[in-house]
Parts: C-alpha cells; sequence; structure tokens
C-alpha cells in the first residue's frame, strides 16, 4: 500500500526554469509533509517542509503548495540550478503518531545548463 | 557539528550469510531511525529508537532483523540470515526532538549487496 507516490520518475529542465516536482498521498491521517534531496552516495538532506495547517510555505528559491482536499502537495524551483539535480522525496507524518516518516519512491531532477 | 557517521559502506555478502551495520548518531540526538531503502524506492523506516528504547519496530522483519542501541547511543543493525531481497541501501537517521519530523539528520548509509 504505496500512500506516498511520485508519479514522475524523473524530470529535466533548463537552468534558469522552473522545476515543478509534484507529489500525492492518500492517508488523510498525515499532517506534516517534507521534502528531502538526495545526491548519489549521500543521505538525504532535508530541504522543506509544510504543516497541514499552512498551504504554501517558502525558503529562499524553493516553494512547497499544499492542497489538503486534492491530497497533493508539490515543490517549485525557480530559478533551477545545475547544483539542483538530485533525487527530490517527497515525505508525510502523523505529528500524533510520532515523527515517522513515509516516503515517495523519489523523482530525479537534471537541470541543464 | 559531526553528521550521522555509518559504516561500512559497502558490503556484498552471499545469502544466509550474516551481516552488521553500524551507526552513531549527531551527539547529543535521542532519536535513531534506521530506513532501508530497495533501488528506486523511498526509505522505508525499520526501527526507531528513543534514547535505548524501542519507539517503533512495526515494520521490522523480526525474524532476520534485529536492532540495538546500547547506553542510548550507537547502535547496530543486524541480518542473519540475509536473503536476497535484503539488497538495498541502509540508512540511519538521527533527531534531537521526537515528534518534529523537520529534525531528521540522515548518515550516507550502507549498500548491502547479497549474491
Amino acid at each position: 500500500d504505496q500512500q506516498v507516490k511520485q508519479n514522475s520518475p524523473s524530470l529535466s529542465v533548463q537552468e534558469g526554469r522552473i522545476s515543478i516536482l509534484n507529489c500525492d498521498y492518500t492517508n488523510s491521517m498525515f499532517d506534516y509533509f517534507l521534502w528531502y534531496k538526495k545526491y548519489p552516495a549521500e543521505g538525504p538532506t532535508f530541504l522543506i517542509s509544510i504543516s497541514s495547517i499552512k498551504d504554501k510555505n517558502e525558503d529562499g528559491r524553493f516553494t512547497v503548495f499544499l492542497n489538503k482536499s486534492a491530497k497533493h502537495l508539490s515543490l517549485h524551483i525557480v530559478p533551477s540550478q545545475p547544483g539542483d539535480s538530485a533525487v527530490y522525496f517527497c515525505a508525510a507524518s502523523e505529528e500524533t503518531s510520532g515523527s515517522r516518516l513515509t516516503f515517495g519512491e523519489g523523482t530525479q531532477l537534471t537541470v541543464n545548463p | 557539528e559531526a553528521g550521522v557517521a555509518q559504516s561500512p559502506r559497502y558490503k556484498i555478502i552471499e545469502k544466509r550469510q550474516s551481516v552488521a551495520f553500524w551507526c552513531n548518531p549527531i551527539s547529543g540526538h535521542a532519536t535513531l531511525y534506521w530506513y532501508q531503502q530497495i533501488l528506486g524506492q523511498g526509505p522505508k523506516l525499520l526501527i526507531q529508537f528513543q534514547n535505548n528504547g524501542v519507539v517503533d519496530d512495526s515494520q521490522l522483519p523480526k525474524d532476520r532483523f534485529s536492532a540495538e542501541r546500547l547506553k542510548g547511543v550507537d547502535s547496530t543493525l543486524k541480518i542473519q540470515p540475509a536473503k536476497l531481497e535484503d539488497s538495498a541501501v541502509y540508512l540511519c537517521a538521527s533527531s534531537s526532538r521526537l515528534f518534529l519530523a523537520d529534525t531528521q539528520y540522515f548518515g550516507p548509509g550502507t549498500r548491502l549487496t547479497v549474491l
């Protein structure tokens, strides 16, 4: 039962353009959502998060949008840079049951110079 | 501040053999997690410790996997005996607070290949 899904295994964008990564979830009890970035041979690195009481959170070039009714979130990167090329994981948790994270499958983002 | 340390980085074993992984969390972090990441999938939580007590091991295959966190610091994850489907990257993470997921810091992982 895949509770968090990232339907696009890969995404390729030009440097300077917007990257949009998408994530869908099925568990309505999830109330905290995160994006992690992972480079090869390294562990995932926390990028940005959003609580279910918000619909948008912004941190520099990164913005996460949450649509609770659609059970959908997205990560926008503007402008995209070659150093952003990595695998991006969406994750979700139920804060009331602890900090256990459920991850999506990941999307490989490639930003071309 | 030193990050989460894991060893070994790579391990190749035959099926039915045993293997152990070691994790040293960030100093002062009370919560420690072990994740399994199979190729093409996201990390899946195996076990979560708060100090030296187990908080969640519902997804740990207890017939072959075991983990301990003696003295509430370092942790070891053991597989005995290993199966082909155990081939994966084993990630250790730590955090300072139990109920704030964004404070999880990951180590580089141990890549296990079972032949």
